[in-house]
């Protein structure tokens, strides 16, 4: 069966310092990801996705950037972090052959200081 | 575009009340319907799905049925439980202009089950 694996589960950084989250995904090759962010008390906003390996989608403009070196390996990161980054950060994968629902991971709560 | 509408909430409901959470949905040809389920501090889990109007998804309860005619997806359960405590999304899933599926969420329902 597939598992999707994200980390940390939590994380508080300051201002100004980098960030990165990782996910992985088993049992399934070739996945469509998916990077969102949930602020408080909203809905998700999709941040990026990528259909294969290098090929990255950025929904939004905006601090973060994500890179996907391994077929199931996906990373975002920041260089600086704003106030405005904190949230709880959600990756998905979805069955790039089309079965169309997406399978999230547990998330990451990162607070910004 | 693809768009999704749902009440925000919150829903307070007495324990074995009758849960209704309408969702409405605006897309070009023919989307996949889901319901998601948030616990507090977890991610989003698929409750059930619908690929076809008139199609009917069911699980722990509750159920949805895809009407095209009203382009609504509205989530039902006989008897809530103070278990059933949750955020309750609403998405579809379908092809955007890049060809590739995407899915658009609702804002998301928050459901508070008092015993």
């Amino acid at each position: 069966s597939q598992t999707i694996h994200q980390w940390p589960a939590t994380l508080v950084q300051p201002v100004g310092s980098p960030l990165s989250l990782e996910c992985t995904v088993e049992g399934t090759s070739n996945p469509n990801l998916y990077w969102y962010r949930q602020a408080a008390g909203r809905g998700l906003q999709l941040l990026f996705y990528s259909v294969g390996i290098g090929q990255i989608s950025s929904e939004v403009p905006q601090n973060l950037s994500a890179s996907r070196p391994q077929d199931r390996q996906f990373i975002l990161s920041s260089k600086k972090l704003l106030l405005s980054d904190s949230g709880f950060y959600l990756c998905a994968w979805s069955d790039g052959g089309g079965t169309r629902e997406q399978f999230f991971g547990p998330g990451t709560r990162l607070t910004v200081l | 575009g693809n768009s999704v509408t749902q009440m925000e909430g919150p829903v307070t409901l007495s324990e074995e009340a009758f849960l209704t959470i309408n969702c409405t949905y605006t897309a070009t040809g023919y989307p996949s319907l889901f319901w998601y389920v948030q616990y507090p501090g977890e991610g989003l889990q698929l409750l059930l799905k619908a690929t076809k109007a008139d199609d009917k998804g069911s699980n722990k309860g509750f159920e949805a049925t895809y009407r095209k005619e009203t382009t609504s997806f509205h989530l039902e359960k006989g008897s809530v439980q103070v278990s059933d405590s949750a955020v309750y999304f609403c998405a579809l899933s379908g092809l955007n202009s890049g060809g590739y599926q995407k899915v658009t969420f609702g804002i998301g329902t928050k459901l508070q089950v008092i015993p």
